[in-house]
């Protein structure tokens, strides 16, 4: 089955204590995005990552850091986590949208809730 | 990057009603998508309308798309309970996709 999988799916943890949030899709996607969805602040977008080794700020992207070392897989790194970074968080894939061209859909993971007190 | 901003922020209908949502953009766009998100779930894509076709239908959905005045809205007829979720538009052009607050439907049994 076609799919975006995240883990851990629920986490809480405490001030600054590194926790890494794992991403993967099976379905060849050279595009991986991560976003952050908030009350009355919609999703924002704090990483994405346009293919292997290429990687690239969102709107969001302060206390966080990201890897794409292998297609499938593309790690959110919060190296020490803050209260202001409780939120939900998706990973998506598609293919790569070609510049000038029409951007594919979108496939998201479940999303992971992430509490930091 | 692009973002479209959804209107209404919420909308509430009772069963069998249809049901309308607005998305308006500010820069020229490829396509527009739209995506649902059930409660506290990812986002799920719905229909892309590319920016040279003006009105695409997929089932229950119709979407229209006006790139004179930027904007796009999506139909929901003879809405159902299960239509309840939030709804998203992504105008899209070069740039990666990005998502406004979306419009919260509640269709009431």
């Amino acid at each position: 089955e076609a799919q975006v999988t995240q883990n851990p799916r629920y986490l809480i943890t405490v001030t600054g204590k590194k926790l890494t949030v794992t991403c993967s899709q099976n379905m060849n996607h050279e595009y991986m995005s991560w976003y952050r969805q908030d009350p009355g602040l919609g999703l924002r977008q704090i990483y994405y990552s346009m293919n292997v080794e290429v990687t690239d700020k969102g709107d969001v992207p302060e206390g966080y850091k990201v890897s794409r070392k292998e297609k499938r897989n593309f790690p959110l790194i919060l190296e020490s986590p803050s209260p202001n970074q409780t939120s939900l968080y998706f990973c998506a894939s598609s293919p790569t949208p070609t510049l000038g061209q029409v951007t594919y859909e979108q496939y998201f993971g479940p999303g992971t809730r992430l509490t930091v007190t | 990057s692009q973002q479209g901003e959804e209107d209404p922020q919420a909308l509430s209908i009772q069963e069998g009603e249809n049901a309308t949502m607005n998305c308006s953009y500010k820069t020229s766009i490829n396509n527009l998508q739209w995506y649902r998100q059930n409660s506290g779930r990812g986002l799920v894509h719905l229909i892309l309308i590319r920016s040279n076709e003006r009105e695409k239908h997929s089932g229950r959905l119709r979407v229209t798309l006006d790139t004179s005045k930027k904007s796009s809205s999506l139909l929901i007829t003879a809405s159902r309970a299960a239509d309840t979720a939030s709804y998203f538009c992504a105008p899209s052009g070069n740039t990666p996709l990005v998502f406004g607050k979306g419009t919260r439907l509640s269709v009431i049994a």
